[in-house]
Protein backbone atom coordinates (compact mmCIF):
# COMPACT_ATOMS: atom_id res chain seq x y z
CA UNK A 1 0.00 0.00 0.00
CA UNK A 2 1.71 3.09 -1.44
CA UNK A 3 -0.44 5.68 -0.31
CA UNK A 4 -0.57 8.48 -2.42
CA UNK A 5 2.01 9.26 -4.59
CA UNK A 6 2.73 12.21 -6.68
CA UNK A 7 5.68 12.88 -9.77
CA UNK A 8 7.81 14.09 -10.70
CA UNK A 9 9.58 15.18 -6.85
CA UNK A 10 11.23 18.27 -8.78
CA UNK A 11 10.66 20.36 -12.05
CA UNK A 12 11.81 23.27 -13.53
CA UNK A 13 9.44 25.30 -16.51
CA UNK A 14 10.35 28.13 -18.70
CA UNK A 15 7.44 30.42 -18.96
CA UNK A 16 4.55 29.39 -21.37
CA UNK A 17 5.37 25.61 -21.26
CA UNK A 18 2.96 23.43 -19.87
CA UNK A 19 3.24 20.41 -18.16
CA UNK A 20 0.65 17.57 -15.92
CA UNK A 21 1.62 16.89 -12.21
CA UNK A 22 0.86 13.52 -11.55
CA UNK A 23 -1.10 12.01 -8.14
CA UNK A 24 -2.31 8.65 -7.45
CA UNK A 25 -3.69 6.83 -4.76
CA UNK A 26 -4.34 3.17 -3.97
CA UNK A 27 -6.46 3.08 -1.04
CA UNK A 28 -9.82 3.57 -2.85
CA UNK A 29 -10.48 6.88 -1.53
CA UNK A 30 -13.60 8.73 -3.22
CA UNK A 31 -11.96 12.22 -2.34
CA UNK A 32 -8.98 14.02 -3.74
CA UNK A 33 -7.39 17.38 -4.09
CA UNK A 34 -4.59 19.68 -4.69
CA UNK A 35 -3.18 22.43 -2.75
CA UNK A 36 -0.21 24.31 -3.18
CA UNK A 37 1.73 25.47 -0.61
CA UNK A 38 3.64 29.07 -0.74
CA UNK A 39 5.43 31.01 2.19
CA UNK A 40 3.81 31.99 4.73
CA UNK A 41 0.55 31.25 3.21
CA UNK A 42 0.00 27.63 4.10
CA UNK A 43 -2.01 25.06 1.71
CA UNK A 44 -4.67 26.89 -1.07
CA UNK A 45 -6.72 24.75 -2.46
CA UNK A 46 -6.67 24.79 -6.23
CA UNK A 47 -9.41 22.04 -7.26
CA UNK A 48 -11.00 18.81 -5.96
CA UNK A 49 -12.64 15.81 -6.56
CA UNK A 50 -15.18 14.05 -4.67
CA UNK A 51 -15.83 11.09 -6.97
CA UNK A 52 -14.61 9.81 -10.81
CA UNK A 53 -16.04 12.28 -13.30
CA UNK A 54 -16.35 14.88 -10.84
CA UNK A 55 -14.14 17.73 -10.09
CA UNK A 56 -14.67 21.50 -8.88
CA UNK A 57 -12.86 24.31 -7.93
CA UNK A 58 -10.83 25.54 -5.32
CA UNK A 59 -9.86 28.61 -3.90
CA UNK A 60 -6.91 29.43 -6.42
CA UNK A 61 -8.07 27.54 -9.63
CA UNK A 62 -6.46 29.76 -12.54
CA UNK A 63 -4.42 28.39 -14.50
CA UNK A 64 -4.78 24.96 -14.00
CA UNK A 65 -7.05 22.22 -15.02
CA UNK A 66 -8.03 18.52 -13.72
CA UNK A 67 -9.52 15.48 -14.53
CA UNK A 68 -10.37 12.31 -12.57
CA UNK A 69 -10.93 9.20 -15.08
CA UNK A 70 -10.63 7.14 -12.13
CA UNK A 71 -10.75 6.31 -8.56
CA UNK A 72 -7.00 6.11 -8.51
CA UNK A 73 -5.74 9.30 -10.86
CA UNK A 74 -6.02 13.11 -10.62
CA UNK A 75 -3.43 14.91 -12.65
CA UNK A 76 -3.06 18.69 -12.56
CA UNK A 77 -2.28 20.14 -15.63
CA UNK A 78 -1.16 23.47 -15.94
CA UNK A 79 -1.81 25.06 -19.19
CA UNK A 80 0.78 28.19 -19.49
CA UNK A 81 2.72 28.43 -16.69
CA UNK A 82 4.04 31.70 -15.02
CA UNK A 83 6.56 32.19 -12.53
CA UNK A 84 3.97 33.15 -10.38
CA UNK A 85 3.06 29.03 -9.82
CA UNK A 86 6.18 28.54 -8.33
CA UNK A 87 5.41 26.30 -5.51
CA UNK A 88 5.19 22.67 -3.75
CA UNK A 89 2.16 21.14 -4.94
CA UNK A 90 0.29 18.39 -2.67
CA UNK A 91 -2.49 15.91 -4.11
CA UNK A 92 -4.03 14.69 -0.79
CA UNK A 93 -6.85 12.31 -0.33
CA UNK A 94 -9.65 10.92 1.51
CA UNK A 95 -12.06 8.39 1.55
CA UNK A 96 -15.08 10.63 1.36
CA UNK A 97 -17.08 13.42 3.17
CA UNK A 98 -18.65 12.16 6.53
CA UNK A 99 -17.36 13.05 9.31
CA UNK A 100 -15.62 9.53 10.10
CA UNK A 101 -13.10 10.47 7.28
CA UNK A 102 -11.87 13.87 8.51
CA UNK A 103 -8.75 12.44 7.96
CA UNK A 104 -7.17 13.93 4.57
CA UNK A 105 -4.02 11.65 3.65
CA UNK A 106 -1.09 13.93 1.57
CA UNK A 107 1.80 12.78 -1.02
CA UNK A 108 5.32 14.02 -0.63
CA UNK A 109 4.74 17.18 -2.88
CA UNK A 110 6.19 18.31 -6.04
CA UNK A 111 8.74 21.37 -5.90
CA UNK A 112 7.86 23.24 -9.45
CA UNK A 113 9.70 26.34 -10.37
CA UNK A 114 8.77 28.31 -13.70
CA UNK A 115 11.56 30.34 -14.39
CA UNK B 1 -15.53 33.66 4.93
CA UNK B 2 -13.79 31.02 7.05
CA UNK B 3 -10.10 32.12 7.86
CA UNK B 4 -7.30 30.25 10.59
CA UNK B 5 -4.79 32.21 12.32
CA UNK B 6 -1.34 30.76 14.16
CA UNK B 7 1.12 32.16 15.76
CA UNK B 8 3.85 33.88 13.96
CA UNK B 9 7.29 31.67 13.51
CA UNK B 10 9.37 30.91 13.55
CA UNK B 11 9.85 28.96 17.15
CA UNK B 12 12.61 28.23 18.59
CA UNK B 13 13.24 26.17 21.59
CA UNK B 14 15.66 24.09 23.58
CA UNK B 15 15.03 20.22 23.97
CA UNK B 16 13.01 19.65 27.11
CA UNK B 17 11.01 22.69 26.55
CA UNK B 18 7.56 23.63 26.81
CA UNK B 19 5.41 24.27 23.70
CA UNK B 20 2.26 26.25 22.97
CA UNK B 21 1.64 27.64 19.41
CA UNK B 22 -1.70 29.36 18.87
CA UNK B 23 -4.77 29.17 16.85
CA UNK B 24 -7.66 30.65 16.57
CA UNK B 25 -10.23 30.27 13.96
CA UNK B 26 -12.74 32.89 12.53
CA UNK B 27 -16.31 30.64 10.65
CA UNK B 28 -19.63 30.92 11.40
CA UNK B 29 -20.79 27.66 13.51
CA UNK B 30 -18.29 24.93 15.30
CA UNK B 31 -16.17 23.05 12.35
CA UNK B 32 -13.73 20.27 12.73
CA UNK B 33 -10.39 21.12 13.96
CA UNK B 34 -6.96 19.80 13.39
CA UNK B 35 -3.72 19.93 13.61
CA UNK B 36 -1.01 19.35 10.37
CA UNK B 37 2.98 18.70 10.90
CA UNK B 38 5.23 18.03 7.76
CA UNK B 39 8.31 16.81 8.86
CA UNK B 40 11.12 18.11 6.65
CA UNK B 41 11.10 17.22 2.62
CA UNK B 42 7.81 15.43 3.26
CA UNK B 43 3.91 15.89 2.86
CA UNK B 44 1.75 16.44 5.60
CA UNK B 45 0.67 14.54 8.29
CA UNK B 46 -2.21 14.75 10.41
CA UNK B 47 -1.29 15.15 14.30
CA UNK B 48 -4.46 15.57 16.06
CA UNK B 49 -8.09 16.38 15.58
CA UNK B 50 -11.15 17.73 17.89
CA UNK B 51 -15.18 17.45 16.33
CA UNK B 52 -16.72 19.49 18.96
CA UNK B 53 -16.59 22.08 21.47
CA UNK B 54 -14.71 20.70 24.71
CA UNK B 55 -12.89 17.49 22.58
CA UNK B 56 -8.91 17.30 23.23
CA UNK B 57 -7.03 15.64 20.89
CA UNK B 58 -3.55 14.07 21.80
CA UNK B 59 -0.83 12.31 19.92
CA UNK B 60 2.84 12.07 20.61
CA UNK B 61 2.15 14.35 23.79
CA UNK B 62 0.94 16.90 21.65
CA UNK B 63 -2.67 17.96 22.90
CA UNK B 64 -5.04 20.37 21.74
CA UNK B 65 -8.37 21.33 23.13
CA UNK B 66 -11.58 22.91 21.11
CA UNK B 67 -12.53 25.94 23.01
CA UNK B 68 -15.57 27.51 21.33
CA UNK B 69 -15.95 30.70 24.38
CA UNK B 70 -12.44 32.11 22.38
CA UNK B 71 -12.18 29.81 19.00
CA UNK B 72 -8.87 28.46 19.49
CA UNK B 73 -7.02 25.31 19.58
CA UNK B 74 -3.52 25.73 20.94
CA UNK B 75 -1.27 22.79 20.62
CA UNK B 76 0.81 22.10 23.33
CA UNK B 77 3.50 19.87 24.69
CA UNK B 78 5.00 19.52 27.88
CA UNK B 79 8.51 18.66 26.74
CA UNK B 80 9.48 19.03 23.00
CA UNK B 81 12.36 16.81 21.21
CA UNK B 82 14.82 17.43 18.47
CA UNK B 83 12.73 15.05 16.40
CA UNK B 84 9.78 17.27 17.30
CA UNK B 85 11.27 20.14 14.64
CA UNK B 86 8.74 20.59 11.93
CA UNK B 87 6.23 22.50 10.37
CA UNK B 88 2.77 22.45 12.19
CA UNK B 89 -0.16 23.57 10.76
CA UNK B 90 -4.16 24.48 12.26
CA UNK B 91 -6.48 23.79 9.90
CA UNK B 92 -10.76 23.63 9.96
CA UNK B 93 -13.19 21.21 8.14
CA UNK B 94 -16.89 21.77 8.08
CA UNK B 95 -18.49 18.26 8.52
CA UNK B 96 -19.92 17.00 4.89
CA UNK B 97 -18.13 19.63 3.18
CA UNK B 98 -16.66 19.08 -0.42
CA UNK B 99 -14.13 21.78 0.05
CA UNK B 100 -12.58 20.19 2.92
CA UNK B 101 -9.08 22.02 4.68
CA UNK B 102 -9.16 25.39 5.29
CA UNK B 103 -5.03 25.87 6.95
CA UNK B 104 -3.37 28.50 8.81
CA UNK B 105 0.05 29.64 7.66
CA UNK B 106 2.04 27.41 9.53
CA UNK B 107 4.46 27.71 12.46
CA UNK B 108 8.22 26.68 11.91
CA UNK B 109 9.29 24.73 15.37
CA UNK B 110 13.24 24.28 15.53
CA UNK B 111 13.99 22.37 18.88
CA UNK B 112 17.47 22.26 19.48
CA UNK B 113 19.37 19.73 21.28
Amino acid sequence: NAGVTQTPKFQVLKTGQSMTLQCAQDMNHEYMSWYRQDPGMGLRLIHYSVGAGITDQGEVPNGYNVSRSTTEDFPLRLLSAAPSQTSVYFCASSPGLAEQYNEQFFGPGTRLTVL
Amino acid sequence: GDSVTQMEGPVTLSEEAFLTINCTYTATGYPSLFWYVQYPGEGLQLLLKATKADDKGSNKGFEATYRKETTSFHLEKGSVQVSDSAVYFCALKWKGSARQLTFGSGTQLTVLP
